[in-house]
């Protein structure tokens, strides 16, 4: 399996555009997650889902983000509209009920 | 809440020097722990997992060691190298939630 696959992998945009990022994790896994990474707040969760189920949104900042995951081997983390204060680094991870697998990340920045 | 703190944030050691790293969490309730390695502009690489029934894993010169009742886990580095210089992060398992610690950044001095 190639693993976690992150899309893209660097994205630099306006404030006030729409972002997309995308996940593609590993085949059989039930449970995927969304972090944000930056170096003031350390790692965050921001949404989980289990067998395409959105869990808990809870760290979710904003009504600016958004998460689908419409099946099994796809999911988006879509920001609208973007502001300099989401630049970070956006982790995608699957697993199963006990351990998980990261993504190479996207590296966003907003100006 | 469960959290999870590593100290130090931070550590230098000279190459060929056995270290520790610590993992503390609050909420000994916990499925399992598990270690990760993090280089820099990199993402999460696993290291070890530790199952709440078990007390110790090892993997080459890696070494975790889990005490749920003093909400302690320990990563052991033995006859450390320069490659092994990056920001290693611990996550307890509970619920259907990841806790991550902050990372400790190691730098192994050649």
């Amino acid at each position: 399996d190639a693993g976690v696959i992150q899309s893209p992998r660097h994205e630099v945009t306006e404030m006030g555009q729409e972002v997309t990022l995308r996940c593609k994790p590993i085949s059989g896994h039930d449970y995927l997650f969304w972090y944000r990474q930056t170096m003031m707040r350390g790692l965050e969760l921001l949404i989980y889902f289990n067998n395409n189920v959105p869990i808990d949104d809870s760290g979710m900042p904003e009504d600016r983000f958004s998460a689908k995951m419409p099946n099994a081997s796809f999911s988006t983390l879509k920001i609208q509209p973007s502001e300099p204060r989401d630049s970070a680094v956006y982790f995608c991870a699957s697993g199963t009920h006990y351990e998980q697998y990261f993504g190479p990340g996207t590296r966003l920045t907003v100006t | 809440k469960q959290e999870v703190t590593q100290i130090p944030a931070a550590l230098s050691v000279p190459e060929g020097e056995n270290l520790v790293l610590n993992c503390s969490f609050t909420d000994s309730a916990i499925y399992n722990l598990q270690w990760f390695r993090q280089d820099p502009g990199k993402g999460l690489t696993s290291l070890l997992l530790i199952q709440s029934s078990q007390r110790e894993q090892t993997s080459g010169r890696l070494n975790a060691s889990l005490d749920k009742s003093s909400g302690r886990s320990t990563l052991y580095i033995a006859a450390s190298q320069p490659g092994d210089s990056a920001t290693y992060l611990c996550a307890a398992r509970g619920g259907n939630q990841f806790y991550f610690g902050t990372g400790t950044s190691l730098t192994v001095i050649p």
